[in-house]
């Protein structure tokens, strides 16, 4: 089975932190994802990537920046952390036409 | 852009029939899919829809109609353990692939 690893389950942070979220997926997928989840808002795509050093915006790409140098790698950088991106934050990879996406467990990011 | 719209909560009873409706606007489709997601866990995946029709799944199918951009998620015989938020995602064409997905459904099932 594919895993989709994110290297912080619970994570607590202060205001003006820069915060690294890190996502690892194993199957050689080209597409790689990061939403943030909050309650009666779904899931919102921050930023996604196609392929190594490539990166797209989503819907909410203010306030964050991502990094892929490595296929298997993607990471959601907050430059300076603040309490409005409390949230959950959700990794995914699919293969480039692939029809489902595989998410990691999720962080939960509190920012204090 | 992108945008889904389907119903923020549904109840029903166990055994039941219960159908999530969800509607989109996209420039570039390529599929819509369904996931599934408990307190506390991930979404996974359940369902994908790329041409007109009905696929099923066991208790689970999901119909798609590209030309009226509408797509359902139906699950039968309703048990306990489907009370969970159900999203809809669009795939979109094009070289990057985006996967969009809606508010999601809360779907409380009933003894």
């Amino acid at each position: 089975d594919v895993k989709v690893t994110q290297s912080s389950r619970y994570l607590v942070k202060r205001t003006g932190e820069k915060v690294f979220l890190e996502c690892v997926q194993d199957m050689d997928h080209e597409n790689m994802f990061w939403y943030r989840q909050d309650p009666g808002l779904g899931l919102r795509l921050i930023y996604f990537s196609y392929d190594v050093k490539m990166k797209e915006k989503g819907d909410i790409p203010e306030g964050y920046s991502v990094s892929r140098e490595k296929k298997e790698r993607f990471s959601l950088i907050l430059e300076s952390a603040s309490t409005n991106q409390t949230s959950m934050y959700l990794c995914a990879s699919t293969l480039s036409r692939g029809r489902r996406a595989f998410f990691g467990q999720g962080t939960r990011l509190t920012v204090v | 852009g992108q945008s889904l719209e389907q119903p923020s909560e549904v109840t029903a009873v166990e055994g039941a029939i219960v159908q999530i409706n969800c509607t989109y606007q996209t420039s570039g489709f390529y599929g819509l899919s369904w996931y599934q997601q408990h307190d506390g866990g991930a979404p996974t995946f359940l369902s994908y829809n790329g041409l007109d029709g009905l696929e099923e799944t066991g208790r689970f199918s999901s119909f798609l109609s590209r030309s009226d951009s509408y797509g359902y998620l139906l699950l039968q015989e309703l048990q306990m353990k489907d009370s969970a938020s159900y999203f809809c995602a669009v795939k979109s064409s094009g070289s990057a692939r985006q996967l969009t997905f809606g508010s999601g459904t809360q779907l409380t099932v009933l003894p």
